[in-house]
């Protein structure tokens, strides 16, 4: 299995919603990823667990919350968010850390705050 | 932190014809080096890597080159093919992150 799954895979949200983005895989990597994509841009970071430890949050605002409740499952959790945060979110995974090992990604969940 | 540029944003090339795609970096720890296709409405997918301690890596149609004194890593597809469109992706890894470059949109016209 290398697959990467996110659910859902859209979602509206008001600016006063609570919503939570769900990550899971089952290929036994440490390192999972959480980015955000605006359209033609790259990927970019957001937050990293390794070893179910959060090692890196890229200044991201309080209003994303990450948690990792274990080895196969990234979540994300939203609230008050506002029309700019619309974007991509992609999950990714990999072995253990960036070093020499390929970031497997999810499909994403492609959100609108309105 | 690392920073990843990618030449250029847009490239179109006739079918068959080959297509270059270059990037450069800035932190000599960087010791992996992927490139990420990404369909329209579709995740970023792997198609080929390079790490530090090779020059050079091919997979059939794909190769990529890696110059570390002068910190750059190309991106060469050659008999380039419609479902070759998409954007691609450059990145460099020193540790517990990828850095991505700015990507390139290549248009394959048949």
């Amino acid at each position: 299995d290398t697959e990467v799954t996110q659910t859902p895979k859209h979602l509206v949200m008001g600016m006063t919603n609570k919503k939570s983005l769900k990550c899971e895989q089952h290929m036994g990597h440490r390192a999972m990823y959480w980015y955000k994509q605006k359209a033609k841009k790259p990927p970019e970071l957001m937050f990293v667990y390794s070893y179910e430890k959060l090692s890196i949050n890229e200044s991201v605002p309080s209003r994303f919350s990450p948690e990792c409740p274990n080895s196969s499952l990234l979540n994300l959790h939203l609230h008050a968010l506002q029309p700019e945060d619309s974007a991509l979110y992609l999950c990714a995974s990999s072995l253990e850390g960036g070093s020499y090992t390929e970031a497997f990604f999810g499909q994403g969940t492609r959100l609108t705050v309105v | 932190g690392e920073n990843v540029e990618q030449h250029p944003s847009t490239l179109s090339v006739q079918e068959g014809d080959s297509a270059v795609i270059k990037c450069t970096y800035s932190d000599s720890a960087s010791n992996y080096f992927p490139w990420y296709k990404q369909e329209l409405g579709k995740r970023p997918q792997l198609i080929i890597d390079i790490r530090s301690n090779v020059g050079e890596k091919k997979d059939q149609r794909i190769a990529v080159t890696l110059n570390k004194t002068a910190k750059h890593f190309s991106l060469h597809i050659t008999e380039t093919q419609p479902e070759d469109s998409a954007v691609y992706f450059c990145a460099a890894t020193t540790g517990n992150q990828f850095y991505f470059g700015t990507g390139t949109s290549l248009t394959v016209i048949p």
